[in-house]
């Protein structure tokens, strides 16, 4: 029952440099979001999917990349990191019923670029 | 401009007693409304929700009221423990987005003194 999974938990990143970040779910959930979280800034959508192979733009999606290659999995790139990318990371996944069934989050990724 | 807002950063309660958390929201296409609470290092977690054609929702210790001629929804914690100690978040979604996003507040971090 692993629900959601993140990895790497925590990361330091030098301004400039590239990394993914990795979410997997093993609910067969069809929707999947990447959120930022910031100090009173609540959770800000990034991208997200609605299924194997299709992404699209959230709320803040600049300087941010994804892909959704197989169903269970949606990666996040940051292709040169900047300070303003500071942030807690959280994937989540939610199936395509009803909605009062909510996102299913993972732990969160705690990202600083220095 | 963010259009689910939670304007109290923080709030302090004594054990035993009634929480109210507070959200208010803008965009009048918001029909469905849920709460989400986290932990430290932990991912948010579903709580309660409310569809706009109900104007509450109980389930067990936790309520939740919609006005919808006010836009405004609350949560009521009763009795408060310290367990619950925590953040809050609110999140709005509409109909019509076919990924079945949610708009989140800023959040709420409750503390509830034993």
């Amino acid at each position: 029952n692993a629900g959601v999974t993140q990895t790497p938990k925590f990361r330091v990143l030098k301004t400039g440099q590239s990394m993914t970040l990795l979410c997997a779910q093993d609910m067969n959930h069809e929707y999947m979001y990447w959120y930022r979280q910031d100090p009173g800034m609540g959770l800000r959508l990034i991208h997200y999917s609605v299924g194997e192979g299709t992404t699209a733009k959230g709320e803040v999606p600049d300087g941010y990349n994804v892909s959704r290659l197989k169903k269970q999995n949606f990666l996040l790139g940051l292709e040169s990191a900047a300070p303003s990318q500071t942030s807690v990371y959280f994937c989540a996944s939610s199936s395509t019923g009803p909605r009062n069934y909510g996102y299913t989050f993972g732990s969160g990724t705690r990202l600083t670029v220095v | 401009d963010q259009q689910v807002k939670q304007n109290s950063p923080s709030l302090s309660v004594q054990e035993g007693r009634i929480s109210i958390l507070n959200c208010d929201y803008t965009n009048s296409m918001f029909d469905y409304f849920l709460w989400y609470k986290k932990y430290p290092a932990e991912g948010p977690t579903f709580l309660i929700s409310i569809s706009s054609i109900k104007d509450k929702n109980e389930d067990g210790r936790f309520t939740v009221f919609l006005n919808k001629s006010a836009k405004h929804l609350s949560l009521h914690i009763v009795p408060s423990q310290p367990g619950d100690s925590a953040v809050y978040f609110c999140a709005a979604s509409d109909p019509y987005n076919a990924g079945n996003m949610l708009t989140f507040g800023g959040g709420t971090r409750l503390m509830v003194k034993p």
